[in-house]
């Protein structure tokens, strides 16, 4: 069974702290990792995707990849009120393609 | 159009009856994904094309669940005889070339049934 867990949280912040969020996985096969955002009752938005291990920056965002110990993490610098949804966490295994996600985190920025 | 399209938005049936759920990715996407998101979970696979060919149905919950893309372009997912547990959030994705290409997400139909 190829799993991706997550804390559910909420994880609450205050405004212009660092958030972190953390996802393992169990497939040691997995290749591409993700994160999205989730607004309630939006759909998920692509935020960040990684590939190999190390820190990846986009902006205030960085993905961080350790395929030792299976472990993706997302650091949120200067959260903002407005970064306040569900993180989901998704890896591709395999050849085809299809996203194995995690439950989400809720992360709650309090200004 | 510039993202994936999905329609209706919102679709209210009453059990026994059969949907149809329509996506339309965005334009020169080779494989498309459809995910069902239940309340407080992440999406969970369904099926995936890559243009016209159903590669993956292995997600499908059940044989009324049938989903095809004829042309490569947009696709169904049809339910046939829906169930009170069909209800959920229907995402389509789609995806350029490469399997490890990243998913961009339609806004999903929000399916009740009553």
């Amino acid at each position: 069974q190829k799993e991706v867990e997550q804390n559910s949280g909420p994880l609450s912040v205050p405004e212009g702290a660092i958030a972190s969020l953390n996802c393992t996985y169990s497939d040691r096969g997995s290749q591409s990792f993700f994160w999205y955002r989730q607004y309630s009752g939006k759909s998920p938005e692509l935020i960040m995707f990684i590939y190999s291990n190390g820190d990846k920056e986009d902006g205030r965002f960085t993905a961080q990849l350790n395929k030792a110990s299976q472990y993706v993490s997302l650091l949120i610098r200067d959260s903002q009120p407005s970064d306040s949804a569900t993180y989901l966490c998704a890896v591709i295994v395999g050849s085809q393609g299809n996203l194995i996600f995690g439950k989400g985190t809720k992360l709650s920025v309090k200004p | 159009g510039a993202g994936v399209s999905q329609s209706p938005r919102y679709k209210v049936a009453k059990r026994g009856q059969d949907v149809a759920l329509r996506c339309d990715p965005i334009s020169g996407h080779v494989s498309l994904f459809w995910y069902q998101q239940a309340l407080g979970q992440g999406p969970e696979f369904l099926t995936y094309f890559q243009n016209e060919a159903q590669l993956d149905k292995s997600g499908l919950p059940s044989d009324r669940f049938f989903a095809e893309r004829p042309e490569g372009s947009v696709s169904t997912l049809k339910i046939q005889r829906t169930q009170q547990e069909d209800s959920a959030v229907y995402l389509c994705a789609s995806s350029s070339t490469g399997a490890n290409q990243p998913q961009h997400f339609g806004d999903g139909t929000r399916l009740s049934i009553l």
